[in-house]
């Protein structure tokens, strides 16, 4: 079963900040924070990913809070193209380090 | 740098047929994990291989198969097609794979349709 739970939908206007909530109570001390996205259909793509830091790269920031139960993945500008299913997910630290994954949230940017 | 490929790009089969998907990973990475996707649904994990064996495998049953090449790229594959089986296989590639911090990179996926 997932570790994470994300709302099913959320809506943001072009232009403005997304803000991602994903709660992940039960995550272990050396358990890492993934965020993807997926564009309809097409492959998941890399966003970001933490342990107990913020982290910034060239696509959003991510902030993960001090009893890491929770993280918000922040896409600063938001654009039509970011409309997409984003996944949160804990990367289980197991001899495979395989990625289980939620529903996601369904994120629509609105012009 | 050429990404991680996958083909075919779709692929239609009939119930009980046998399907060979195929993966090229990132140059220079080692392992390769492929994923389910059901429609409507999050990608499920199925195999994970690193240095041509087996490291991993999720809850999928023996018709489900997979093999990894000496230059890294892997084949994935399904016997006795059944209608449940349509779907969106993923492959993804990471370096080593064997750390939290190793990001796996996926490719556009094979569409399986089953009819």
């Amino acid at each position: 079963d997932a570790k994470t739970t994300q709302p099913p939908s959320m809506d943001c206007a072009e232009g403005r900040a997304a803000n991602l909530p994903c709660n992940h109570s039960t995550i272990s001390g050396n358990e890492y924070v993934y965020w993807y996205r997926q564009i309809h259909s097409q492959g998941p793509q890399y966003i970001i990913h933490g342990l107990k830091n913020n982290e910034t790269n060239e696509m959003a920031s991510l902030i993960i809070t001090e009893d890491r139960k929770s993280s918000t993945l922040i896409l600063p500008h938001a654009t039509l193209r970011d409309t997409a299913v984003y996944y949160c997910i804990v990367r289980v630290g197991n001899s495979n380090y395989q990625l289980i994954w939620g529903a996601g949230t369904k994120l629509i940017i609105k012009p | 740098d050429a990404g991680v490929t996958q083909s075919p790009t779709h692929l239609i089969k009939t119930r009980g047929q046998h399907v060979t998907l195929r993966c090229s990973p990132i140059s220079g990475h080692k392992s390769v994990s492929w994923y389910q996707q059901v429609l409507g649904q999050g990608p499920q994990f199925i195999f994970q291989y690193y240095e041509k064996e087996e490291r991993g495998r999720g809850n999928f049953p023996d018709r489900f198969s997979a093999r990894q090449f000496p230059n890294y790229s892997s084949e994935l594959n399904v016997n006795a097609l059944l209608l449940g089986d349509s779907a969106l296989y993923l492959c993804a590639s990471s370096l080593a794979g064997l750390r939290g911090t190793d990001t796996q990179y996926f490719g556009p996926g094979t569409r399986l349709t089953v009819l």
